[in-house]
């Protein structure tokens, strides 16, 4: 069975530190890739999707960047952090095409406050 | 392009009423709808999906939605409320524009009162 793994799951950063979240996923192959994020009283911000290797789209124009060096692996980084980053980073996968397309299978999220 | 709007930041319900949960979509072509719940500090899961068969669709938990294109909406509805239903809730749209990109609405808090 298909299982996505993303950490760290709690992190607090100081203002200007970087950033390297990191998601996996297990029991699939060539699975869509996504970072969404959802701050405090909002809902799920999309910020990058992958459809494939080194493949990404971004979504939001702000500080942080995604990277897919792996068919399964998306890592959502920042250079330098700001105070508004905060928040709650879900990955998610779905398979590529078909009527099971569009069904996202969600992590358990990484908490991110910044200082 | 496609959207979806939720109506409604915050639902409180009796435990044992209905639960009605509103989305409305924005799409020039019949769009794949689906509704997610999230729990406290946890990801988010499937609750049912639209994919232009039937119109109404049953999903997990007693929870069922209505395709409604006369009215662009697809709202959520349980008979019954479970105290365990209290989560904040999301309608998501995905884009014709881009098949692999999901759009979520803003969410609607479901709480249940005793």
């Amino acid at each position: 069975s298909q299982t996505i793994h993303q950490w760290p799951a709690t992190l607090v950063q100081p203002v200007g530190s970087p950033l390297s979240l990191e998601c996996t996923v297990e029991g699939t192959s060539n699975p869509n890739l996504y970072w969404y994020r959802q701050a405090a009283g909002r809902g799920l911000q999309l910020l990058f999707y992958s459809v494939g290797i080194g493949q990404i789209s971004s979504e939001v124009p702000q500080n942080l960047s995604a990277s897919r060096p792996q068919d399964r692996q998306f890592i959502l980084s920042s250079k330098k952090l700001l105070l508004s980053d905060s928040g709650f980073y879900l990955c998610a996968w779905s398979i590529s095409q078909g009527l099971g397309a569009g069904e996202l299978f969600f992590g358990e999220g990484s908490r991110l406050t910044v200082l | 392009a496609q959207s979806v709007t939720q109506l409604g930041s915050h639902v409180s319900v009796s435990e044992g009423a209905l639960v009605l949960l509103r989305c409305n979509y924005s799409s020039s072509v019949p769009p794949y709808l689906f509704w997610y719940v999230q729990y406290p500090n946890q990801g988010l899961q499937l609750l049912l999906k639209y994919t232009s068969a039937a119109t109404l669709v049953k999903g997990i938990n007693g929870f069922e939605a209505e395709f409604k294109k006369s009215e662009t909406s697809f709202h959520l509805t349980k008979p019954s409320a479970h105290m365990s239903d209290a989560a904040e809730y999301f309608c998501a749209v995905i884009m014709y524009s881009s098949a692999s990109k999901i759009i979520f609405g803003s969410g609607t808090r479901l709480s249940i009162r005793p």
